[in-house]
């Protein structure tokens, strides 16, 4: 089993659609959690960074992170073609604050239609 | 402010030969990591520096190398090179280690191996 588990998708929605993006995590030692927006042949782009349970909103784009569950989820509100890319959630290993690996989703490729 | 580099952006070696990719951090940011992203495995974790010490190392064999200077600036070795190393090779950089603050990548160096 994967430590960290991505539907791959693909996901598609029509333009104005709310897209709710999801992993799940099995190492209870996971404290902060990020999202990355990868468009085709670019590095990743840091979306959200969270750390406690609960949600976090940045315009278009709400984070949310449920640690009982081992759950987070990305939610885009009013999606435009624009935000057609492949969301990645990575989470740090913080054993002891040691080091800065980050493990990774396999990642959703979403498709948003105009 | 500008982003972190990664130079050069394309390489296409031969089986055999050595590549030496490079990486400069955020001005002011320390630790450096670096991934490989390929279709099938994702995004794996390579190697972190921190203040030119390597922090940690994820599960690839001894051909793949790194180093940091005192400027923060980073370059990886891959020795040996096999058809399998083909791949993008991203760089993330961080303002301090220890799984905590954001991490923020360059575009990569897609290196093709024939």
């Amino acid at each position: 089993q994967k430590e960290v588990e991505q539907d791959p998708g693909p996901l598609s929605v029509p333009e104005g659609a709310i897209v709710s993006l999801n992993c799940t995590y099995s190492n209870s030692a996971f404290q902060y959690f990020m999202w990355y927006r990868q468009y085709s042949r670019k590095g990743p782009e840091l979306l959200m960074y969270t750390y406690s349970s609960g949600n976090k909103e940045d315009g278009r784009f709400t984070a949310q992170v449920d640690k009982s569950s081992k759950y987070i989820s990305l939610f885009i509100r009013d999606s435009q073609p624009s935000d057609s890319a492949t969301y990645l959630c990575a989470m740090y290993e913080d054993y002891g604050g040691a080091t800065n690996k980050l493990i990774f989703g396999t990642g959703t490729l979403l498709a948003v239609q105009p | 402010k500008a982003g972190v580099t990664q130079t050069p952006r394309y390489l296409i070696k031969t089986r055999g030969q050595q590549v030496t990719l490079s990486c400069s951090p955020i001005s002011g940011h320390r630790s450096v990591s670096w991934y490989q992203q390929t279709p099938g495995q994702g995004l794996q974790f390579l190697f972190e520096y921190f203040s030119e010490t390597q922090r940690n190392k994820g599960n690839f064999p001894g051909r793949f190398s790194g180093r940091q200077f005192s400027n923060s600036r980073s370059e990886m070795n891959v020795s040996t090179l096999e058809l399998g190393d083909s791949a993008l090779y991203l760089c993330a950089s961080s303002k301090e280690t220890g799984g905590h603050t954001e991490a923020f990548f360059g575009q990569g160096t897609r290196l093709t191996v024939v």
